[in-house]
């Protein structure tokens, strides 16, 4: 099984600044059938269930803003918010589905500095 | 408009059962997909089962293989989530998702729903 490991496990940014988030996965999710990355990103705030935020490891779901971005290619990948806004607070997670099982990181939790 | 509404979760004995349902309304339930992920209190989110777009092919996770058995009823549009010889570990608030991929297996998770909680302890 594919396992995806994320850091930093927290991480605390002043508003309107950078917030960066790691993702790792043991081995390479990379198709070389259609050229795309099985990585996807979540967003959870407390209370809610998780929202798809980017797939294909770079793709963002419609209605994302555009200060959430995802970059990288085969097993490592970040999630950038360009400019971090108070709604942004939540636990962020990866998730592999290159195979089966689908495996998520363990979560990064952002916090207001 | 996606929802997906689960049901069914509670209170159950250790060694119990309980079924999930899931009923899903806003697209073609019948070409996606569906899985059921669950969360631990506290705890990050891990991926329990998945069931393809007829019911032909459905896959588990080895924590909870022989003991759910996942279903799905396209008439009624709902999928379930038989949970049998339930332990402690299996506390968990248990989602409901649709495949981004529709028919295609590639198990991006585009739409949860709220999620219900089962509780498994005497």
């Amino acid at each position: 099984d594919i396992v995806v490991t994320q850091s930093p496990d927290s991480l605390a940014v002043s508003l309107g600044e950078r917030a960066t988030i790691s993702c790792k996965s043991s081995q390479s999710v990379l198709s070389s059938a259609n050229n795309k990355n099985y990585l996807g990103w979540y967003q959870q705030k407390p209370g809610q269930p998780p929202k798809l935020l980017i797939y294909w490891a770079s793709t963002r779901q419609p209605g994302v803003p555009d200060r959430f971005s995802g970059s990288g290619s085969g097993t490592d990948f970040t999630l950038t918010i360009s400019s971090l806004q108070a709604e942004d607070v939540a636990v962020y997670y990866c998730q592999q589905y290159w195979q089966t099982p689908p495996a998520f990181g363990q979560g990064t939790k952002v916090e207001i500095k | 408009e996606v929802q997906l509404v689960e049901s069914g979760g509670g209170l159950v004995q250790p060694g119990g059962s309980l079924r999930l349902s899931c009923a899903a309304s806003g697209f073609s339930f019948s070409s996606h997909w569906m899985h059921w992920v669950r969360q631990a209190p506290g705890k990050g989110l891990v991926w329990v089962s998945r069931i393809k777009t007829d019911g032909s092919i459905t896959t588990y996770a080895d924590s909870v293989k022989g003991r759910f058995t996942i279903s799905r009823d396209n008439a009624k549009n709902t999928v379930y989530l038989q949970m049998n010889s339930l332990g402690a570990e299996d506390t968990a608030v248990y989602y409901c998702t649709r495949d981004g991929g529709g028919e295609a297996a590639i198990h991006y998770f585009e739409d949860w729903g709220q999620g219900t909680l089962v509780t498994v302890s005497s």
